[in-house]
């Protein structure tokens, strides 16, 4: 069965460059959910979107922000990246017509600032 | 005070045991998500709880919902379940869609051969 996709796997920048980090949703899955996993800690919601709008905000920089597109794939801006950006960031994504809104996530995207 | 906290953090056992790793919160849910991560990094849903009991070859996960508890259950441990089993709650008023989750900090397993 396809899962989520994320793009790319690991990525190397320094400090003050900008990351787009990408997800692509299981099909038919109408909702994205970012997370950001610092090392050693527990996962933060940073933001979500429900039929390519904004649906819930989380703990997200004023640096970074996102959308969902017409094929239902999201993607994650980051500007002037800071070394306290680097983290695994998780996509996760859900059927909300369903009835249980179970999130799957995605392998995660690696990021390292330097 | 955490919304989501579970016990043990980490947690060693011997190839065979049962193993059980327990959550609590202190928010309404409509559900609960329990999680696995391996060292590299992916998480993998295990289960999600609204309810009662799911059970998953030698998994088993359990639900108060009165208790605001929830267990996870191993049965027969393999060195293979080595992993960090993290419990995530699903905020109740979920009934729009972008409910984010809020994870707890995860429990570290290690089954020894």
């Amino acid at each position: 069965a396809a899962g989520v996709i994320q793009s790319p796997r690991h990525l190397i920048k320094e400090k003050r460059e900008t990351a787009t980090l990408k997800c692509y949703p299981i099909p038919r899955h109408d909702t994205v959910y970012w997370y950001q996993q610092g090392p050693g800690q527990d996962p933060q919601f940073l933001i979500s979107f429900y039929e390519k709008m904004q649906s819930d905000k989380g703990s997200i920089p004023d640096r970074f922000s996102a959308q969902q597109f017409s094929d239902y794939h999201s993607e994650l801006n980051m500007s002037s990246l800071e070394l306290g950006d680097s983290a695994l960031y998780f996509c996760a994504s859900s059927d909300d017509r369903g009835p249980l809104y179970e999130q799957y996530f995605g392998p995660g995207t690696r990021l390292t600032v330097t | 005070k955490n919304e989501v906290e579970q016990s043990p953090q980490n947690l060693t056992a011997q190839e065979g045991e049962f193993i059980t790793i327990n959550c609590s919160y202190s928010v309404g849910i409509s559900a609960l998500h329990w999680l696995q991560q391996h060292p590299g990094g992916g998480i993998v849903s295990l289960f999600m709880l609204s309810s009662g009991k799911k059970k998953h070859g030698r998994l088993i996960a359990t639900i108060n919902i009165q208790e605001k508890h929830s267990s996870l259950h191993i049965t027969a441990s393999h060195p293979r379940d080595s992993a960090v089993y993290i419990c995530a709650v699903r905020s109740r008023g979920g009934e729009t869609s972008g409910s984010r989750l809020t994870f707890g900090e995860g429990t570290q397993l290690t089954v020894n051969p």
